[in-house]
C-alpha cells in the first residue's frame, strides 16, 4: 500500500521556471526521501531529510518538512529539460527496513 | 560501474511458467531490498535482507514469490506459476552499513516483466 500521495500527479513548466512538487504521508516517520526516475529506468536517491529537519538543500533541490501536517514538498529551482522525469517521496519509519513510496509527480520540462 | 544490477533486463513469458531474477548489490552493502512497480505507481516493498537473513517477508505478494540471498552477495526472486498481474517492473535495492548510512537506498535499473 502507498504510503502517501503527491501533488499533483503530473507538472509541466517551461525551462528555467521552479517546479514545486509535494508529499504528504500518514504515519510517523525516521526520515523522508526524494528520487527520482527517468522513464522505465531505476530509481535515483536525491535527497534524505530527517524527522528533526525542517529544510535541507542540495544544489538546485530544496526540500521542506513539516511533521505536524505530515507533509514534505521539493523545490527544483531554474529547470532544465533534463530534469524531466517522474519524482516520488519515500518515507522510512524504522531506520533502512523499508522505504514506502507515495505514486510520484511526472514533471515534464519543455525547452 | 559499480551499481547496482539486475538481470535480465527484460523478461517475456508465458502464464503459469516459472521465472527467476538476480541482483547484484553494491559490493559490501549488506542490506538488501526487492520491490514491485507497476505502470503509473511508485514502488511497493517486498522483502529485503541484512547479509544472508531474510529479515521481512510478510509483504510478499504470494506464496508464488520467494527470494533467496545464500551467501549474502547476490539475491534471487523467483515467482512460480506466473499470472497476468505479476507484469511489473521489479526492482533491487541495496544499503551500506553503517549507523546513519543504511537509510539511502541505492536502486539498481530493474527488470521488466511481462506475463503473456
Amino acid at each position: 500500500s502507498q504510503q502517501g500521495e503527491e501533488d499533483p500527479q503530473a507538472l509541466s513548466i517551461q525551462e528555467g521556471e521552479n517546479a514545486t512538487m509535494n508529499c504528504s504521508y500518514k504515519t510517523s516517520i525516521n526520515n523522508l526521501q526524494w528520487y527520482r526516475q527517468n522513464s522505465g529506468r531505476g530509481l535515483v536517491h536525491l535527497i534524505l531529510i530527517r524527522s528533526n529537519e525542517r529544510e535541507k538543500h542540495s544544489g538546485r533541490l530544496r526540500v521542506t518538512l513539516d511533521t505536524s501536517k505530515k507533509s514534505s514538498s521539493l523545490l527544483i529551482t531554474a529547470s532544465r529539460a533534463a530534469d524531466t522525469a517522474s519524482y516520488f517521496c519515500a518515507t522510512d519509519n524504522n531506520a533502512g527496513n523499508m522505504l514506502t513510496f507515495g505514486g510520484g509527480t511526472r514533471l515534464m520540462v519543455k525547452p | 560501474d559499480t551499481g547496482v544490477s539486475q538481470n535480465p533486463r527484460h523478461k517475456i513469458t508465458k502464464r503459469g511458467q516459472n521465472v527467476t531474477f538476480r541482483c547484484d548489490p553494491i559490493s559490501e552493502h549488506n542490506r538488501l531490498y526487492w520491490y514491485r512497480q507497476t505502470l503509473g505507481q511508485g514502488p511497493e516493498f517486498l522483502t529485503y535482507f541484512q547479509n544472508e537473513a531474510q529479515l521481512e517477508k510478510s509483504r510478499l505478494l504470494s506464496d508464488r514469490f520467494s527470494a533467496e540471498r545464500p551467501k549474502g552477495s547476490f539475491s534471487t526472486l523467483e515467482i512460480q506459476r506466473t499470472e497476468q498481474g505479476d507484469s511489473a517492473m521489479y526492482l533491487c535495492a541495496s544499503s551500506p552499513r553503517g549507523r546513519g548510512q543504511q537509510e539511502t537506498q541505492y536502486f539498481g535499473p530493474g527488470t521488466r516483466l511481462l506475463v503473456l
